[in-house]
C-alpha cells in the first residue's frame, strides 16, 4: 500500500519560494499506475487542487496558480516536489500530497499534510 | 472551471439519524466524475465515494452516493460517532478539479 509523507519548511517569507517534498513508500513514483498531486487548504477553509505530475514528466496545474507552480519528480529518491514562487500571505495553508490513478480522478491516497505559513 | 456548491453549510443531527448532504455543480459533471471526502479535525481528507456512487475501499455501506449531471447527494443512513466531520465533494470530470466548500455534520 502506497503511503505519502510531506516535508519542508513551515515558514516562508513573502516573495520567496515555497518548496515541499512528498516521499513515497510502498511503490515507485515512476509507476504508470499513479499520478502524484498537491492540494492545499487555507486555515478554516476548503480544499484547492494545485497540480499533478505523471511518471512521464507531464505536469498539470490549476490555471490560477500555473504561472507560479513547478512540480517535479525525483525517481532516484522516490519523491516528488512542489515549488510555488512569489508567495504571499494568501498561500498560507496546509499542503497535502496525494495520489490518483488517472489524469482526471479522485484522490485516493493522501499524506498527513504540512502547515506552511507565509510571514516575514 | 466548475463551481461546486454544497448544502447545508452545517447539519446538526444525533447519532443514529440519517444525514443527507447535497452538492450542486455550476455545469454538468462529465461521466458523473464526482467524489466525496470526509475530513475529521486535524486529519487529511479520506476518500469515501467516487464516480458519484461507488464506495472507496473499506468504506462502510451506511455511506451511499447518488446523482448525475449537476445534482449529487451523499447519504449516511445511520450516523455513528466517528461520522461527525466535514464532508467535501469534488468533481474531476474536467480540469481543473474543483472542490465544494464543505458541509459540517455536527452532533446535535
Amino acid at each position: 500500500q502506497v503511503q505519502l509523507q510531506e516535508s519542508g519548511p513551515g515558514l516562508v517569507k513573502p516573495s520567496e519560494t515555497l518548496s515541499l517534498t512528498c516521499s513515497v513508500s510502498g511503490g515507485p513514483v515512476s509507476s504508470s499506475g499513479h499520478y502524484w498531486g498537491w492540494i492545499r487548504q487555507p486555515p478554516g477553509k476548503g480544499l484547492e487542487w494545485i497540480g499533478s505530475i505523471y511518471y512521464s514528466g507531464n505536469t498539470y496545474s490549476t490555471p490560477s496558480l500555473k504561472s507560479r507552480v513547478t512540480i517535479s519528480a525525483d525517481t532516484s529518491n522516490n519523491q516528488f516536489s512542489l515549488h510555488l514562487n512569489s508567495v504571499t500571505a494568501a498561500d498560507t495553508a496546509v499542503y497535502y500530497c496525494a495520489s490518483h490513478q488517472w489524469e482526471l480522478d479522485a484522490f485516493d491516497i493522501w499524506g498527513q499534510g504540512t502547515m506552511v505559513t507565509v510571514s516575514s | 472551471e466548475i463551481v461546486l456548491t454544497q448544502s447545508p453549510g452545517t447539519l446538526s443531527l444525533s447519532p443514529g439519524e440519517r444525514a443527507t448532504l447535497s452538492c450542486r455543480a455550476s455545469q454538468s459533471v462529465s461521466n458523473s466524475y464526482l467524489a466525496w471526502y470526509q475530513q475529521s479535525p486535524g486529519r487529511a481528507p479520506r476518500l469515501l465515494m467516487f464516480g458519484a456512487s461507488t464506495r472507496a475501499t473499506g468504506i462502510p455501506d451506511r455511506f451511499s452516493g447518488s446523482g448525475s449531471g449537476t445534482d449529487f447527494t451523499l447519504t449516511i443512513s445511520r450516523l455513528e460517532p466517528e461520522d461527525f466531520a466535514v464532508y467535501y465533494c469534488q468533481q474531476y470530470g474536467s480540469s481543473p478539479a474543483t472542490f465544494g466548500q464543505g458541509t459540517k455534520v455536527e452532533i446535535k
